[in-house]
């Protein structure tokens, strides 16, 4: 069965500083993953997308990168973290068809200070 | 580009009470797919409807799709406690992405 592995669970840094968020995916192969961010109370708004090694969509602009280096590892990084960075991000990945559901990680809480 | 509304933003029901929650895309949709949301937790896949008009249960939820398939909605017959959570709707477009509605918080009071 597919596992999704999403760390570190809860993370407190200081304005400025650097971010990198690790997503792994097991017992799948060719995932699409996505990175999606949830504000307190709010609905899910997705920062990042890709359907392929190397390969990544951006749907917002902001200090925020992803990157894709092995087929099943997604990371999301920014080189100073801002203040409206805080959220709860959520790791998710699905099958190649475009009907398939999305199985999402359990999420990292960032909160910036 | 396309864009999911999705009300009430917050419900309060007593236990035993219905709820349901509304889905509007701004454009045709290839397929709407439901997720639950328990508070502190991710969100889990519900359900998917593919097909206009569509109608799917499973025990007290019934989701429905538009015959136009442009809107969908969640229903919950006499809810319980452990409904509680955010429900949200999200359309795919025959894309790699879906967008995600702005869910719906349910409250259940015993």
């Amino acid at each position: 069965s597919q596992t999704i592995h999403q760390w570190p669970a809860t993370l407190v840094q200081p304005v400025g500083s650097p971010l990198s968020l690790e997503c792994t995916v097991e017992g799948t192969s060719n995932p699409n993953l996505y990175w999606y961010r949830q504000a307190a109370g709010r609905g899910l708004q997705l920062l990042f997308y890709s359907v392929g090694i190397g390969q990544i969509s951006s749907e917002v602009p902001q200090n925020l990168s992803a990157s894709r280096p092995q087929d099943r590892q997604f990371i999301l990084s920014s080189k100073k973290l801002l203040l409206s960075d805080s959220g709860f991000y959520l790791c998710a990945w699905k099958r190649e068809n475009y009907n398939s559901p999305l199985h999402f990680g359990n999420g990292t809480r960032l909160t910036v200070t | 580009g396309q864009q999911v509304m999705q009300i009430p933003q917050y419900q309060h029901v007593q236990e035993g009470e219905d709820f349901t929650t509304y889905c509007n895309s701004s454009t045709t949709l290839s397929n709407i797919q439901w997720y639950k949301q328990r508070p502190g937790g991710h969100p889990v896949f519900l359900i998917q409807l593919v097909k206009s008009g569509e109608v799917k249960k499973q025990k007290r939820l019934t989701f429905q799709f538009g015959e136009a398939k442009k809107n969908s909605s969640l229903h919950i017959t006499a809810t319980q406690t452990t409904d509680v959570g955010t429900y949200f709707c999200a359309g795919g477009y025959n894309t790699d992405k879906l967008i995600f509605g702005t869910g719906t918080r349910l409250q259940v009071f015993p």
